[in-house]
């Protein structure tokens, strides 16, 4: 398998336009996480879908996130409007969750920068 | 939430064993323990995953007393290629753990020649 894979790797921006992530999990995994990774506050869940349904978005910083799984092969993290203090590494994951354990699969992460 | 501390920083030589404490007092029944590594310009990468007791794998140790508010992860003969953000990671969203999975701030191990 190809592993997680996300796209654009990486993404320059102005303040104020909308930014689209997109990410395709490891097939026949079924919990799909998004990461936001920034030197301040680190690695930040959030949000993560199970089955395609949003779980829990409480780590979603405000309304100008949004996030989507239409199928089991694709994730989008929504920014609009974006602002500069968005700019971080946002990575996705994928679990397996017959296993109950909880190993997740990163992808190599989106490098967002707002000017 | 589970908050977890580790050291921010630790250094070492090739060949030496490595041993990271991560300390999480309020871990969950149903919270499993899980390391992952950080390399720079990508995402972290499972290392090993514990409940209890011993666990072991082809690259690390993980120790997790009766009490279960800590673990050390063990890294056995580091070379340069360890060099990296080591995460411990406490929760358990696909078993019901009480926590999800947030990640701490990391330990920066250094290992020199």
């Amino acid at each position: 398998d190809a592993g997680v894979i996300q796209s654009p790797r990486h993404e320059v921006t102005e303040m104020g336009q909308e930014v689209t992530l997109r990410c395709k999990p490891i097939s026949g995994h079924d919990y799909l996480f998004w990461y936001r990774q920034t030197m301040m506050r680190g690695l930040e869940l959030l949000i993560y879908f199970n089955n395609n349904v949003p779980i829990d978005d409480s780590g979603m910083p405000e309304d100008r996130f949004s996030a989507k799984m239409p199928n089991a092969s694709f994730s989008t993290l929504k920014i609009q409007p974006s602002e500069p203090r968005d700019s971080a590494v946002y990575f996705c994951a994928s679990s397996f969750g017959g296993t109950g354990i909880g190993e997740l699969f990163f992808g190599e992460g989106s490098r967002l920068t707002v000017l | 939430l589970a908050k977890t501390t580790q050291p921010i920083s630790m250094d070492s030589y090739e060949g030496q064993e490595v041993n990271i404490t991560c300390s999480h007092n309020n871990i969950a029944t149903n919270d499993y323990i899980t390391w992952y590594q950080q390399f720079p310009s990508q995402g972290p990468r499972f290392i090993i995953q514990g409940y209890k007791t011993k666990v072991t794998n082809e690259v690390a140790s993980l120790f997790i007393p009766a009490d279960r508010k800590s673990s050390t992860l063990s890294l056995p003969r580091v070379s340069l290629s360890d060099t990296a953000v080591y995460y411990c990671l406490v929760g358990a969203i696909l078993t019901g753990g009480g926590n999800k999975l947030t990640f701490g701030t990391g330990t920066q191990l250094k290992v020199e020649l």
